[in-house]
Protein backbone atom coordinates (compact mmCIF):
# COMPACT_ATOMS: atom_id res chain seq x y z
CA UNK A 1 0.00 0.00 0.00
CA UNK A 2 1.44 2.94 -1.23
CA UNK A 3 -1.11 5.51 -0.84
CA UNK A 4 -1.76 8.67 1.78
CA UNK A 5 -5.59 9.13 2.47
CA UNK A 6 -7.08 12.45 3.75
CA UNK A 7 -10.22 13.29 5.01
CA UNK A 8 -12.55 14.88 4.09
CA UNK A 9 -11.56 15.78 0.43
CA UNK A 10 -13.81 19.46 1.25
CA UNK A 11 -14.55 21.11 3.94
CA UNK A 12 -16.70 24.49 4.28
CA UNK A 13 -15.93 26.29 7.46
CA UNK A 14 -17.14 28.94 9.20
CA UNK A 15 -14.22 31.62 11.08
CA UNK A 16 -15.73 30.43 14.77
CA UNK A 17 -16.01 26.65 13.75
CA UNK A 18 -13.62 24.43 15.18
CA UNK A 19 -12.91 21.44 12.50
CA UNK A 20 -10.02 18.73 12.17
CA UNK A 21 -8.07 17.16 9.09
CA UNK A 22 -6.72 13.85 9.06
CA UNK A 23 -3.93 12.22 7.25
CA UNK A 24 -3.61 8.35 7.26
CA UNK A 25 -0.37 6.24 5.84
CA UNK A 26 0.21 2.19 6.12
CA UNK A 27 3.49 2.33 4.44
CA UNK A 28 5.79 2.30 7.74
CA UNK A 29 6.94 5.86 7.36
CA UNK A 30 8.10 7.67 10.54
CA UNK A 31 8.19 11.33 8.87
CA UNK A 32 5.02 13.45 8.11
CA UNK A 33 4.27 16.36 7.10
CA UNK A 34 1.38 19.49 6.77
CA UNK A 35 1.50 21.85 3.47
CA UNK A 36 -0.84 24.68 2.36
CA UNK A 37 -1.38 24.80 -1.27
CA UNK A 38 -2.66 27.99 -2.60
CA UNK A 39 -4.60 27.95 -5.79
CA UNK A 40 -1.71 27.78 -9.12
CA UNK A 41 1.32 28.09 -6.24
CA UNK A 42 3.55 25.76 -4.84
CA UNK A 43 2.98 23.72 -1.61
CA UNK A 44 4.30 25.73 1.67
CA UNK A 45 5.46 23.58 4.61
CA UNK A 46 3.78 24.17 7.70
CA UNK A 47 5.03 21.04 10.24
CA UNK A 48 7.09 18.47 10.06
CA UNK A 49 6.79 15.15 12.44
CA UNK A 50 9.65 13.01 12.64
CA UNK A 51 9.33 9.96 14.83
CA UNK A 52 5.75 11.23 16.01
CA UNK A 53 7.59 14.58 17.37
CA UNK A 54 7.08 17.86 15.94
CA UNK A 55 10.98 18.42 14.11
CA UNK A 56 9.77 21.32 12.13
CA UNK A 57 6.96 24.34 12.95
CA UNK A 58 7.50 26.95 10.25
CA UNK A 59 5.90 29.88 12.34
CA UNK A 60 2.78 28.84 11.60
CA UNK A 61 -0.35 30.77 12.85
CA UNK A 62 -1.53 28.98 16.48
CA UNK A 63 -5.67 28.27 14.85
CA UNK A 64 -3.70 25.71 13.59
CA UNK A 65 -2.52 22.86 15.82
CA UNK A 66 -1.12 20.05 14.28
CA UNK A 67 -1.09 16.44 16.21
CA UNK A 68 0.14 13.10 15.61
CA UNK A 69 -1.49 10.02 17.78
CA UNK A 70 0.60 7.52 16.35
CA UNK A 71 3.25 6.99 13.37
CA UNK A 72 0.28 6.14 10.92
CA UNK A 73 -1.75 8.94 11.94
CA UNK A 74 -1.27 12.64 11.45
CA UNK A 75 -4.10 15.25 12.28
CA UNK A 76 -4.84 19.23 11.73
CA UNK A 77 -6.92 20.86 14.05
CA UNK A 78 -8.71 24.30 13.39
CA UNK A 79 -9.88 26.83 14.91
CA UNK A 80 -10.60 30.49 14.56
CA UNK A 81 -9.70 30.51 10.81
CA UNK A 82 -9.67 33.55 9.01
CA UNK A 83 -10.62 33.60 4.79
CA UNK A 84 -7.03 33.65 3.74
CA UNK A 85 -6.15 30.20 5.03
CA UNK A 86 -8.68 29.21 2.40
CA UNK A 87 -6.29 26.22 0.15
CA UNK A 88 -5.92 23.28 -0.26
CA UNK A 89 -4.08 21.04 2.53
CA UNK A 90 -1.85 18.91 1.53
CA UNK A 91 -0.52 15.79 4.00
CA UNK A 92 2.73 13.72 2.69
CA UNK A 93 4.87 11.00 4.56
CA UNK A 94 8.23 9.54 4.07
CA UNK A 95 10.61 6.82 5.21
CA UNK A 96 12.10 8.53 7.93
CA UNK A 97 12.28 12.23 6.95
CA UNK A 98 15.69 11.86 5.57
CA UNK A 99 17.46 14.43 3.06
CA UNK A 100 16.91 11.77 -0.45
CA UNK A 101 13.85 10.36 0.82
CA UNK A 102 10.85 10.61 -1.71
CA UNK A 103 7.57 12.24 -0.14
CA UNK A 104 4.16 10.10 -0.52
CA UNK A 105 1.81 12.80 -1.05
CA UNK A 106 -2.02 13.04 -0.42
CA UNK A 107 -4.91 14.12 -2.50
CA UNK A 108 -5.30 17.43 -0.26
CA UNK A 109 -8.86 18.57 1.72
CA UNK A 110 -9.87 21.68 -0.01
CA UNK A 111 -10.43 23.46 2.50
CA UNK A 112 -13.02 26.88 2.28
CA UNK A 113 -13.38 29.60 5.46
CA UNK A 114 -16.50 32.05 4.84
CA UNK B 1 18.41 31.65 2.54
CA UNK B 2 17.52 28.65 0.18
CA UNK B 3 15.21 29.48 -3.18
CA UNK B 4 14.29 28.05 -6.07
CA UNK B 5 13.56 29.64 -9.45
CA UNK B 6 11.32 28.31 -12.40
CA UNK B 7 11.22 30.42 -14.50
CA UNK B 8 9.44 28.89 -17.31
CA UNK B 9 5.22 29.23 -15.65
CA UNK B 10 4.30 27.58 -18.96
CA UNK B 11 5.21 25.86 -21.58
CA UNK B 12 3.59 22.97 -24.48
CA UNK B 13 5.26 20.26 -25.92
CA UNK B 14 3.79 18.14 -28.91
CA UNK B 15 3.35 14.62 -28.24
CA UNK B 16 6.60 12.59 -28.99
CA UNK B 17 8.84 15.35 -28.70
CA UNK B 18 11.42 16.40 -26.23
CA UNK B 19 10.95 19.13 -24.00
CA UNK B 20 13.27 20.45 -20.94
CA UNK B 21 12.63 22.45 -17.83
CA UNK B 22 14.53 24.54 -16.16
CA UNK B 23 15.26 25.65 -12.27
CA UNK B 24 17.78 27.18 -10.67
CA UNK B 25 18.51 27.37 -7.15
CA UNK B 26 20.71 28.55 -4.63
CA UNK B 27 21.95 27.43 -1.47
CA UNK B 28 25.44 27.69 1.52
CA UNK B 29 24.43 24.58 1.83
CA UNK B 30 27.06 21.40 0.36
CA UNK B 31 24.74 18.59 1.20
CA UNK B 32 21.13 18.51 -0.15
CA UNK B 33 18.98 17.04 -2.60
CA UNK B 34 17.17 17.70 -5.92
CA UNK B 35 13.46 16.58 -6.61
CA UNK B 36 11.05 16.82 -9.62
CA UNK B 37 7.51 16.64 -8.29
CA UNK B 38 4.92 15.84 -11.00
CA UNK B 39 1.00 17.26 -9.79
CA UNK B 40 -1.36 16.21 -12.60
CA UNK B 41 -5.07 18.31 -12.87
CA UNK B 42 -7.09 17.12 -9.96
CA UNK B 43 -4.22 14.15 -9.01
CA UNK B 44 -1.69 13.41 -6.17
CA UNK B 45 1.68 14.90 -6.40
CA UNK B 46 4.35 11.89 -7.64
CA UNK B 47 8.11 11.95 -7.69
CA UNK B 48 9.63 12.16 -11.27
CA UNK B 49 12.79 11.89 -10.09
CA UNK B 50 15.92 12.40 -7.51
CA UNK B 51 19.76 13.79 -7.25
CA UNK B 52 22.21 13.94 -4.74
CA UNK B 53 24.16 16.90 -4.99
CA UNK B 54 27.29 14.84 -4.33
CA UNK B 55 26.67 12.70 -7.20
CA UNK B 56 28.18 14.18 -10.94
CA UNK B 57 26.28 11.54 -12.35
CA UNK B 58 22.72 13.06 -14.03
CA UNK B 59 19.97 10.91 -12.60
CA UNK B 60 18.04 9.28 -15.48
CA UNK B 61 14.24 7.55 -15.07
CA UNK B 62 13.08 5.96 -18.15
CA UNK B 63 12.20 8.58 -20.42
CA UNK B 64 12.94 11.61 -17.76
CA UNK B 65 16.96 12.84 -16.78
CA UNK B 66 18.18 15.60 -15.61
CA UNK B 67 21.06 17.96 -16.47
CA UNK B 68 22.97 18.69 -12.54
CA UNK B 69 25.33 21.54 -12.74
CA UNK B 70 26.02 22.31 -9.62
CA UNK B 71 28.54 25.25 -10.20
CA UNK B 72 25.74 26.97 -11.60
CA UNK B 73 23.45 25.63 -9.46
CA UNK B 74 20.74 24.68 -12.19
CA UNK B 75 18.46 21.36 -11.94
CA UNK B 76 16.80 21.11 -15.39
CA UNK B 77 14.64 18.18 -16.42
CA UNK B 78 14.40 17.06 -20.15
CA UNK B 79 11.52 14.82 -21.22
CA UNK B 80 11.90 12.74 -24.55
CA UNK B 81 9.06 11.25 -26.00
CA UNK B 82 6.52 13.64 -24.41
CA UNK B 83 3.39 11.42 -23.50
CA UNK B 84 -0.44 13.25 -23.00
CA UNK B 85 -0.66 11.94 -19.91
CA UNK B 86 3.09 13.83 -18.42
CA UNK B 87 0.38 17.40 -18.80
CA UNK B 88 1.17 18.37 -15.24
CA UNK B 89 2.51 20.87 -13.15
CA UNK B 90 5.97 20.05 -12.52
CA UNK B 91 8.20 21.50 -9.19
CA UNK B 92 11.14 21.53 -8.43
CA UNK B 93 12.33 21.14 -4.83
CA UNK B 94 15.36 20.51 -2.95
CA UNK B 95 15.78 19.17 0.26
CA UNK B 96 18.59 20.48 3.08
CA UNK B 97 18.77 20.17 6.62
CA UNK B 98 18.52 23.48 8.45
CA UNK B 99 18.13 22.09 11.60
CA UNK B 100 15.47 19.45 10.19
CA UNK B 101 14.65 18.17 6.93
CA UNK B 102 12.80 20.78 5.05
CA UNK B 103 12.07 20.36 1.29
CA UNK B 104 11.33 24.15 -0.37
CA UNK B 105 9.46 23.99 -3.56
CA UNK B 106 10.08 26.47 -6.79
CA UNK B 107 6.78 28.17 -8.26
CA UNK B 108 6.26 25.45 -10.89
CA UNK B 109 6.04 24.73 -14.31
CA UNK B 110 2.66 23.89 -16.03
CA UNK B 111 3.09 21.75 -19.21
CA UNK B 112 0.83 20.90 -21.81
CA UNK B 113 1.64 17.87 -24.21
CA UNK B 114 -0.53 18.48 -27.45
CA UNK B 115 -1.93 15.45 -29.49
Amino acid sequence: DTEVTQTPKHLVMGMTNKKSLKCEQHMGHRAMYWYKQKAKKPPELMFVYSYEKLSINESVPSRFSPECPNSSLLNLHLHALQPEDSALYLCASSQAGGLADEQYFGPGTRLTVT
Amino acid sequence: AQTVTQSQPEMSVQEAETVTLSCTYDTSESNYYLFWYKQPPSRQMILVIRQEAYKQQNATENRFSVNFQKAAKSFSLKISDSQLGDTAMYFCAFAVNTGGFKTIFGAGTRLFVKA
